[in-house]
Order: C-alpha cells, then sequence, then structure tokens
C-alpha cells in the first residue's frame, strides 16, 4: 500500500531557526514527490521533485530527494513567523493517484 | 484570474439533507478533484474528472456523486447527508500536460452534518 510518513508531527521554534521537515514514503509506481504548504486554507505549492540528489530551492526553502533511501526533507533556514502553517508532502503514485501525507504543523514563534 | 473558486465557504446540514457544493477554475484545467481533509488522516480523493462529461471515483466515494458537465466547474453532490461527512471539502485543478503534476487548491468548504 502506497503511503507517506511525516515527521516530526509538529514543531516548535523560534524566529531565525533553521528547520528540517521529513518525509518517507512507500510507493509501488512513483512519479513525483510534493512539498505544500496549508495554512488556513487551501494547500499551496512549493516544489516538485522527480530525480534524486537534485536540490530545488526558493528563497529560504530548499528541498531535496533521495529515492534509493525513499525519503525526501524540506529545509527552512532563518524561519519567520509567516511560516506557521502545516506542510504536506505529498506522493504522485500512479495515474491521478495523490498520497497525502498527515503534514508537519509548524509554529515560529517571534 | 481567480483560480480555483469554491462555493459555499461553510455550510451546517442536518442528517439526511442533501447540497451541492459547487467548483469552478479559470484556468481551463482539464483534470479537477474533490477532497476531503479530516484530522490526522490527510487529503482524501473522492472523486475526479479528467474532461468534460467524465468522472471516476477516487479513494473514499461513497456517500458522493460529481458532475462536469462544463469544463471549467466540477459539482460534487451529499444526496444524503451523515454525520461521518462532517469535513473540509478541497476542490483542486490541474492542466494536462503530465509533467505538471501539481495541483491547484480552492479555499475550501467547511461542512458540519448534526
Amino acid at each position: 500500500e502506497d503511503k507517506v510518513v511525516q515527521s516530526p508531527l509538529s514543531l516548535v521554534v523560534h524566529e531565525g531557526d533553521t528547520v528540517t521537515l521529513n518525509c518517507s514514503y512507500e510507493v509501488t509506481n512513483f512519479r513525483s514527490l510534493l512539498w505544500y504548504k496549508q495554512e488556513k486554507k487551501a494547500p499551496t505549492f512549493l516544489f516538485m521533485l522527480t530525480s534524486s540528489g537534485i536540490e530545488k530551492k526558493s528563497g529560504r526553502l530548499s528541498s531535496i530527494l533521495d529515492k534509493k533511501e525513499l525519503f525526501s526533507i524540506l529545509n527552512i533556514t532563518a524561519t519567520q513567523t509567516g511560516d506557521s502553517a502545516v506542510y504536506l508532502c505529498v506522493l504522485g503514485a500512479g495515474f491521478q493517484k495523490l498520497v497525502f501525507g498527515t503534514g508537519t504543523r509548524l509554529l515560529v514563534s517571534p | 484570474n481567480a483560480g480555483v473558486t469554491q462555493t459555499p465557504k461553510f455550510r451546517v446540514l442536518k442528517t439526511g439533507q442533501s447540497m451541492t457544493l459547487l467548483c469552478a477554475q479559470d484556468m481551463n484545467h482539464e483534470y479537477m478533484y474533490w477532497y476531503r481533509q479530516d484530522p490526522g488522516m490527510g487529503l482524501r480523493l473522492i472523486h475526479y474528472s479528467v474532461g468534460e462529461g467524465t468522472t471516476a471515483k477516487g479513494e473514499v466515494p461513497d456517500g458522493y456523486n460529481v458532475s462536469r458537465l462544463k469544463k471549467q466547474n466540477f459539482l460534487l453532490g451529499l444526496e444524503s447527508a451523515a454525520p461521518s461527512q462532517t469535513s473540509v471539502y478541497f476542490c483542486a485543478s490541474r492542466p494536462m500536460d503530465r509533467g505538471r503534476e501539481t495541483q491547484y487548491f480552492g479555499p475550501g468548504t467547511r461542512l458540519l452534518v448534526l
């Protein structure tokens, strides 16, 4: 059964800290791994990863995929209160199939 | 571009009542999806559509029906609401290009069934 496990479930840090969010997965037909940020409403897209070892960066956020060890990490450097959200790891597994992790809830305190 | 919009934003139903959730997108996307999000469960796919006039079952389709009469709209119907259908419902869409699997999400509809 395809599944996505995220850790930690929740995290509290101070502004300026660096955080690493983890995502491990099991899948029979890997297509992609995606990271979303969900604040109060709709998830918003952050990254899509399809190849191992290639880091994707967007400002203070970066992510990398390891298809051999079946995991991905999302790094956020110099965290800000606006980074507080639930971060979802999502597996693209076969046609039309997305498997969502339950998310990591990040709280950045001032 | 409004992106993906959902109506209503919030609704309270009594058990046995029916309602329709509307999703609209103005990005000319072929694929549209309905998900429900429950605490500790992540998002689960209810139904999806790969084009106008076509629909297919997702992971948790029971108790729901959908229609895609127009490309830009995807309707989710509850014929006889049950308390187990209390959830936040998200609609999403994406273009057909197989290289772009990112989905654009609507703001969600919070449904409470008493």
